[in-house]
């Protein structure tokens, strides 16, 4: 246990289908983040919020659609994906990105396959 | 964007030593982290290195060269229960944190 749940741990859904993943974080952290790690590949930076705001967005395509209502939930809205979409998507969160020695602590991912 | 090498995969036998290798190349430097992976888990936090030298935690330890960007983990007295995928991350002068692709670490009995 991290103290970063996620759910669903998996999701099936087709390319018209709309879904939502949710993160939760019980660190007291001020920072979350959205990664897609596919497979022999590196982690990918999707988004990033601190403070409830969003201060990165890596060129992510609008079909992803984040939501931080407040420090401690982070969503994940999708609409409209792609079957290259599939992927595990982790959330992270920190205490602050602008340290150095901060370190993300991540949840246990949403298997995501999308037909 | 930054560039991170560590090799795909590595076998090792129970008992034995294994060392992981990372390269970067970042603009500027904050910090290099590892991580342990297990199939179908979190990323757990392993260690952290800024400055260059060895940082030991039990069987595991981390070790930078700055001026070489390079780093390794080295799993000593390896068990059954490493066999994970290890993580290589760095942050850069920007604070942004880049990942490596990983490597599967199998540990054979």
């Amino acid at each position: 246990e991290t103290g970063v749940t996620q759910t669903p741990r998996h999701l099936v859904m087709g390319m018209t289908n709309k879904k939502s993943l949710k993160c939760e974080q019980h660190l007291g952290h001020n920072a979350m983040y959205w990664y897609k790690q596919s497979a022999k590949k590196p982690l990918e930076l999707m988004f990033v919020y601190n403070f409830k705001e969003q201060t990165e967005n890596n060129s992510v395509p609008s079909r992803f659609s984040p939501e931080c209502p407040n420090s401690s939930h982070l969503f994940l809205h999708l609409h409209t994906l792609q079957p290259e979409d599939s992927a595990l998507y982790l959330c992270a969160s920190s205490q602050d990105p602008t340290s150095g020695v901060d370190t993300q602590y991540f949840g246990p991912g949403t298997r995501l396959t999308v037909l | 964007g930054q560039n991170i090498d560590q090799p795909t995969e590595m076998t090792a036998t129970e008992g034995a030593i294994v060392q992981i290798n990372c390269t970067y190349q970042t603009s500027g430097f904050n910090g290099l982290f590892w991580y342990q992976q297990h199939a179908g888990e979190a990323p757990t936090f392993l260690s952290y290195n800024v400055l260059d030298g060895l940082e030991e935690k039990g069987r595991f330890s981390s070790f930078l060269s700055r001026s070489k960007g390079y780093s390794y983990l080295l799993l000593k007295e390896l068990q059954m229960k490493d066999s994970a995928s290890y993580l290589c991350a760095v942050r850069d002068g920007d604070y942004k944190l880049s990942f490596g692709a990983g490597t599967t670490v199998t540990v054979r009995a």
